[in-house]
């Protein structure tokens, strides 16, 4: 029964492999993210879709190639993998973004995906 | 440029003292400012929301302030327990259809 769930947990892996990592949530949520938490903690976000479009792009490589087959899921999948993409992606999801103006934007996070990159 | 910052990166409290977090912001206009609680190995949970015209906002032992003219957000822990030991992070929603935009954190211990 959880709400945002990502896997795998931890990924150990070599420099120039392709990855994926996959996010579903059962919240019934529009909207989806990807943040990236990097090693000094800071949380960036890298997309996000609503309802399986692509609304943000905050200038990540095309590396990065995020695919939302329908509104519960948003997996992310890299290509040629370098050591700076090491770090713990964290898939989230959210109420519309685009709402009316008295609706904030709460997120429900996943616990989080650690990609070692050797 | 834009720029969200949490006080310190570390603060330790004797367990019973209430404990204050710090969030100032530069460059943004938030509609809403957010604080959540991180825990190793997990991903951030939210905590409270307050709105660009609410002053204040209470939930059980944590109370959190908003102050657009200093553009700044106190986050407050009253008779804080070893069990509050977190990274506690504020986060901003500008106006219109943004993300949120998260600080660095501020990692709380709440010593025994």
């Amino acid at each position: 029964d959880t709400a945002v769930s990502q896997t795998p947990k931890y990924l150990v892996t070599q420099m120039g492999n392709d990855k994926s990592i996959k996010c579903e949530q059962n919240l019934g949520h529009d909207t989806m993210y990807w943040y990236k938490q990097d090693s000094k903690k800071f949380l960036k976000i890298m997309f996000s879709y609503n309802n399986k479009e692509l609304i943000i792009n905050e200038t990540v490589p095309n590396r990065f190639s995020p695919k939302s087959p329908d509104k519960a899921h948003l997996n992310l999948h890299i290509n040629s993998l370098e050591l700076g993409d090491s770090a713990v992606y964290f898939c989230a999801s959210s109420l519309p973004l685009i709402r009316p103006s008295s609706g904030a934007n709460v997120l429900t996070f996943g616990a989080g995906s650690r990609l070692t990159v050797l | 440029s834009q720029k969200i910052e949490q006080n310190s990166e570390a603060l330790n409290i004797q367990e019973g003292k209430t404990a204050t977090l710090t969030c100032n912001y530069t460059n943004y206009s938030p509609a809403y400012l957010q604080w959540y609680r991180q825990d190793p190995g997990r991903g951030p949970v939210f905590l409270l929301l307050i709105r660009e015209n609410e002053k204040e906002k209470r939930k059980e032992r944590l109370k959190v302030t908003f102050d657009t003219t200093l553009k700044q957000s106190l986050f407050h822990i009253t008779a804080s327990q070893p069990a509050d030991s977190a990274t506690y992070l504020c986060a901003l929603e500008n106006s219109g259809n943004t993300p949120l935009v998260f600080g660095k954190g501020t990692r709380l211990s709440v010593i025994a």
